[in-house]
């Protein structure tokens, strides 16, 4: 299984962007690279997923280098609504056996007014 | 759409007591999935199923069995609770295997006494 490290908070306001850093060093050549939000007593819900280069959405951006053993989630113009535990996860891509996505610690990102 | 439902929400459990947590999606998803996530940690996978009829272990799936009932339902059953499983319990669902987004359920939180 392919670990990550994110760190363990971030604290930012509103307005800012935030962007939140992931190593994945061992990942493989079929993983893809894909991050979820999630709010106390709830489940998680997935945000971005991507494979190389940069992926947007309409809550974010993911950026990942040519050598791919780190990503960068961006949040544009964070909102106290943003408060959460970003997971990033690393896997999937062709597998089909017990190589299921893993979720770490994830990192707990605090917005104050 | 209900999306993922679980139930219960809530239980309190006596060791040695047994108990099946129910979870059904409606999205007509071949995957799905159980994990446990203990306080300040991430989740972790205990069982899943690729598709219906089969089931597989995940991380962590010591004390536990699952159903795949049919394609909607896959339940997750505690033969003889212990205090260690004392923990939040998700159940998610996928389109397929892999790489694709997993939806998840409000949890159900479960403590063992």
């Amino acid at each position: 299984l392919a670990k990550t490290t994110q760190p363990i908070s971030m604290d930012s306001y509103e307005g800012q962007e935030v962007n939140i850093t992931c190593s994945h060093n061992n990942i493989a050549t079929n993983d893809y690279i894909t991050w979820y939000q999630q709010f106390p007593s709830q489940g998680p819900r997935f945000i971005i997923q991507g494979y190389k280069t940069k992926v947007t959405n309409e809550v974010a951006s993911l950026f990942i280098p040519a050598d791919r053993k780190s990503s960068t989630l961006s949040l544009p113009r964070v909102s106290l609504s943003d408060t959460a535990v970003y997971y990033c996860l690393v896997g999937g891509g062709f597998d089909t056996g017990r190589r299921a996505l893993t979720f770490g610690s994830g990192t707990r990102l605090q917005v104050q007014p | 759409n209900a999306g993922v439902t679980q139930t219960p929400k809530f239980q309190v459990l006596k060791t040695g007591q047994s108990m099946t947590l129910q979870c059904a999606q409606d999205m007509n998803h071949n995957s799905m999935y159980w994990y446990r996530q203990d306080p300040g940690m991430g989740l972790r996978l205990i069982y899943y199923s690729a598709s219906e009829g089969t089931t597989d272990k995940g991380e962590v799936p010591n004390g536990y069995n699952v159903s795949r009932l049919n394609k909607r339902e896959f339940s997750l059953r505690l033969e003889s609770a212990a205090p260690s499983q004392t923990s939040v319990y998700f159940c998610a669902s996928s389109e397929a295997r892999g790489l694709h987004e997993q939806y998840f359920g409000p949890g159900t939180r479960l403590t063992v006494t």
